[in-house]
């Protein structure tokens, strides 16, 4: 166990509709992390927040947007659905400040868009 | 542009022999490089990692290596077990300190007792 919490673990939804996915980062991690993973693809990079503010960014579409909120829990919000969204969404944190190059991964939200 | 290559889909070996698994990289500013390790249904787990300034980290079982002049690293699982049976992710940080990581599109290894 990670210490990464990812809900939901699975989502079924239609084109043009919009999710959130949200997910609660370890106790003490100040930085959040989401990924996307396509079918038979590494995990692609899309954003990064530290401590509420957005620290990278990555190849995040613009139907895509995400928050880290006070209590440090972020949420990717994905709208105007596509089949090519449907993927496994990870979340990852870590302590922040200095990157040490370990990060901690929940379990992953696995969207399917029919 | 992929940065990250894992060029072996996959790879099958014997239970206590050597298991190696090999990643590409093209970018030369890439300074950190990490092995993650996935099973099914799990968020992937930090494996070991190696700083562009070695060329080699040890911990127990596993060994990377690093060819900076190739662009290329291993990882090598001496002896492979069957719970080491995973998808195996190399990835990559740049300077910007950002915690960003270019992942491969990863390896599947299974170990045969």
């Amino acid at each position: 166990d990670s210490g990464v919490t990812q809900t939901p673990k699975h989502l079924i939804t239609a084109t043009g509709q919009r999710v959130t996915l949200r997910c609660s980062p370890r106790s003490g991690d100040l930085s959040v992390y989401w990924y996307q993973q396509s079918l038979d693809q590494g995990l692609q990079f899309l954003i990064q927040y530290y401590n509420g503010e957005e620290r990278a960014k990555g190849n995040i579409l613009e139907r895509f947007s995400a928050q880290q909120f006070p209590d440090l829990h972020s949420e990717l919000n994905l709208s105007s659905l596509e089949l090519g969204d449907s993927a496994l969404y990870f979340c990852a944190s870590s302590e922040g400040g200095r990157f040490t190059g370990e990060l901690f991964f929940g379990e992953g939200s696995r969207l399917t868009v029919l | 542009d992929q940065q990250v290559k894992q060029n072996s889909p996959s790879l099958s070996v014997q239970e206590g022999r050597i298991s190696i698994l090999n990643c590409d990289y093209t970018n030369s500013m890439f300074d950190y490089f990490l092995w993650y390790k996935k099973y099914p249904a799990e968020g992937p787990t930090f494996l070991i990692s190696i700083s562009s300034i070695k060329d080699k980290n040890e911990d127990g079982r596993f060994t990377v290596f690093l060819n900076k002049s190739a662009k290329h690293l291993s990882l090598h699982i001496v002896p492979s077990q069957p719970g080491d049976s995973a998808v195996y992710f190399c990835a990559a940080s740049g300077t910007s300190n950002t915690g960003k990581l270019i992942f491969g599109q990863g390896t599947t290894l299974q170990v045969k007792p």
